[in-house]
């Protein structure tokens, strides 16, 4: 089963509007990473958040972390519409490099 | 730098058919994964390999097997296809340098299983 589910499903916004996206997870992590994946293609590393930081930015992004409710939440300002894509989050539990995928939140920029 | 390569980008199997998916990095990662994408789903994990010589079962490792080659090569096994594997999958690497932890991706490879 998936670690993480991710909320809403689906995003709809104008350009220029802000995105949020939020992120639930079952068990203690090291780390949350968020990762982004265009049609067809691979995914790409967007930010990670350690188990110890409660919030991250870069560019426009801005991560938080709530490890006591065990959720992160994503959040992409003045978007744009190439940020159209799905987004997903990702736990890291130990050390052991492995990553649990959500279940992603597509989003749709509209120009 | 061509980063994390996959071939092939696609194929059509018939159940029983067996198939080799194979994935290079040129940027010297101790640890590579396969994962598979199914339809409107995030990855999962099917086996991965934290470092040259060592292979460890992922979440769905099922009807699959993997063989790290060498340090730069990881290939995914599909001994009996079936329309189950039906996917998109994915390899990725990374480093094991502490403080390093984003894993990178290939491109992907299209399966169907008829």
């Amino acid at each position: 089963s998936q670690q993480g589910e991710e909320d809403p499903q689906a995003l709809s916004i104008q350009e220029g509007e802000n995105a949020t996206m939020n992120c639930s997870y079952k068990t203690s992590i090291n780390n949350l990473q968020w990762y982004r994946q265009n049609s067809g293609r691979g995914l790409v590393h967007l930010i990670l958040i350690r188990s110890n930081e409660r919030e991250k930015h870069s560019g426009r992004l801005r991560v938080t972390l709530d490890t006591s409710k065990k959720s992160s939440s994503l959040l992409i300002t003045a978007s744009r519409a190439a940020d159209t894509a799905s987004y997903f989050c990702a736990t890291e539990r130990d050390s052991s490099y492995k990553l649990i995928f959500g279940s992603g939140t597509r989003l749709l920029v509209r120009p | 730098n061509a980063g994390v390569t996959q071939t092939p980008k696609f194929q059509v199997l018939k159940t029983g058919q067996s198939m080799t998916l194979q994935c290079a990095q040129d940027m010297n990662h101790n640890s590579m994964y396969w994962y598979r994408q199914d339809p409107g789903m995030g990855l999962r994990l099917i086996y991965y390999s934290a470092s040259e010589g060592t292979t460890d079962k992922g979440e769905v490792p099922n009807g699959y097997n993997v063989s790290r080659l060498n340090k730069r090569e990881f290939s995914l096994r599909l001994e009996s296809a079936a329309p189950s594997q039906t996917s998109v999958y994915f390899c990725a690497s990374r480093t094991s340098s502490s403080g390093t932890d984003t894993q990178y991706f290939g491109p992907g490879t299209r399966l169907t299983v008829l």
